[in-house]
Order: C-alpha cells, then structure tokens, then sequence
C-alpha cells in the first residue's frame, strides 16, 4: 500500500543544517521527491533521487535513501531564514496506467535568529 | 517562459453548485494532473490527463471530473459541491518520459464551499 509519514514540525537557527525525515510503506517506489512550498503558493520540486541510489547532493541539499528500511531525508546545510516552508517528500509508484506521485503531511520548518 | 497557470485564484460557492477549475501547463508540457489539498494535510492525486484521456485516476468520487484540450490545457469539474470539497486545488504539468514524473505546479484555486 502507499503511505508516506513526515514529522509535523522543525525549528533551526540560522546558520545550522536542518534534517528533515520521510518514511515510505511502498517497496515498489521507482523516483522520490522533496518539494517545498511556500505560504499561498504552490509546490516547488527541491530535488529527486532514484530508487537504486543511497545519496545524491545539490549544493546546500543532501538526499539520503535507505531502501531497506524505507527512509528518505533531506538536510539542508546553512539554513537561512528563506528556508522557511513546508516541505514534501513523495513517492513515484508505477502503476498500469503511468506514474503518480504519493506526498507525506508536509513537514513545517521555521529558521530562527 | 510562463510556467504552469490557474485560474481563478479563489472562489467560493455553496453547496450543491458545481465549480469549473482551469490550468494551462508549462509550456512543452504533454501532461497535466490534478492533486487535492487539504488544509494541513499533503496534496492528493486526483487524477491525470495524456492525449487527452484520463489516464489514472485516485480515490475520489465520479463528481470529480477533468478534460484535456489539444493545446494541453485541462479542467477541473466538481458537481454537487460538498462543505468538505474546500481546499487548494493544484494543477501539475510535466512531460510525459518514463519513470521519472518531475511535476511543476501552479498556484492553486482556493475552494470554499459554504
């Protein structure tokens, strides 16, 4: 079955990485995403990883997948205050009819001074 | 280069009504999808539109329905409007290549049913 789980909510300073975690339920899984959104707007795609890879970093992004254990983080290094958002990770599962995307709860990152 | 486009931002309406959602994908995009969200929660996928079909759909009821024009542009419509359809409608193109669905979204419609 598909299910992703994030926790709710995550504070930083300024200036410290940030780690945020996502768990899957689907073994099938082909890509997974973070997207992050902004208040009033909609998602905006951060990175991706696919499924037979265990890291993939994007200058301040680094994507970890553990396969086994069906956990996916995304840390943020030097967190600034524009960092604040939502973040979604998702899972691509292919199904008969083509590609959907499954997303979490959303985890809510506020960067403090 | 316009990305993905929704019109209108915000709408109210009551129930009983039906409500009418357009998007205009990001241009060289083939392939639009509708995702549910509520307030709170991660968006849900409604459904997807290729070559002007439904290609997938996910666990919402026959009021939900879409269509996909020639140039790529899609509609959302919801019949018989429920207090519980309120949310963020979002609208997501992407090209339609393999196992690797890169979605870019728009804004949104805020729904309100009263």
């Amino acid at each position: 079955g598909e299910d992703v789980e994030q926790s709710l909510f995550l504070s930083v300073r300024e200036g410290d990485s940030s780690v945020i975690n996502c768990t899957y339920t689907d073994s099938s899984s082909t890509y997974l995403y973070w997207y992050k959104q902004e208040p009033g707007a909609g998602l905006q795609l951060l990175t991706y990883i696919f499924s037979n890879m265990d890291m993939k970093q994007d200058q301040r992004l680094t994507v970890l997948l553990n396969k086994k254990d069906k956990h996916l983080s995304l840390r943020i290094a030097d967190t600034q205050t524009g960092d604040s958002a939502i973040y979604f990770c998702a899972e691509n599962v292919l199904t008969g009819g083509g590609n959907k995307l499954t997303f979490g709860t959303g985890t809510q990152l506020k960067v403090e001074l | 280069d316009a990305g993905v486009t929704q019109s209108p931002t915000h709408l109210i309406k009551t129930r009983g009504q039906q409500v009418t959602l357009r998007c205009s994908p990001k241009s060289g995009h083939d392939t639009v999808s509708w995702y549910q969200q509520a307030l709170g929660q991660g968006p849900q996928f409604i459904f997807q539109y290729y070559e002007e079909e439904e290609r997938q759909r996910g666990n919402f009821p026959d009021r939900f329905s879409g269509h996909q024009f020639p140039n790529y542009s899609s509609e959302l419509n919801v019949n018989a409007l429920l207090l519980g359809d309120s949310a963020l409608y979002l609208c997501a193109s992407s090209l339609a290549r393999g196992l690797n669905e890169k979605l870019f979204f728009g804004s949104g419609t805020q729904l309100s049913v009263l």
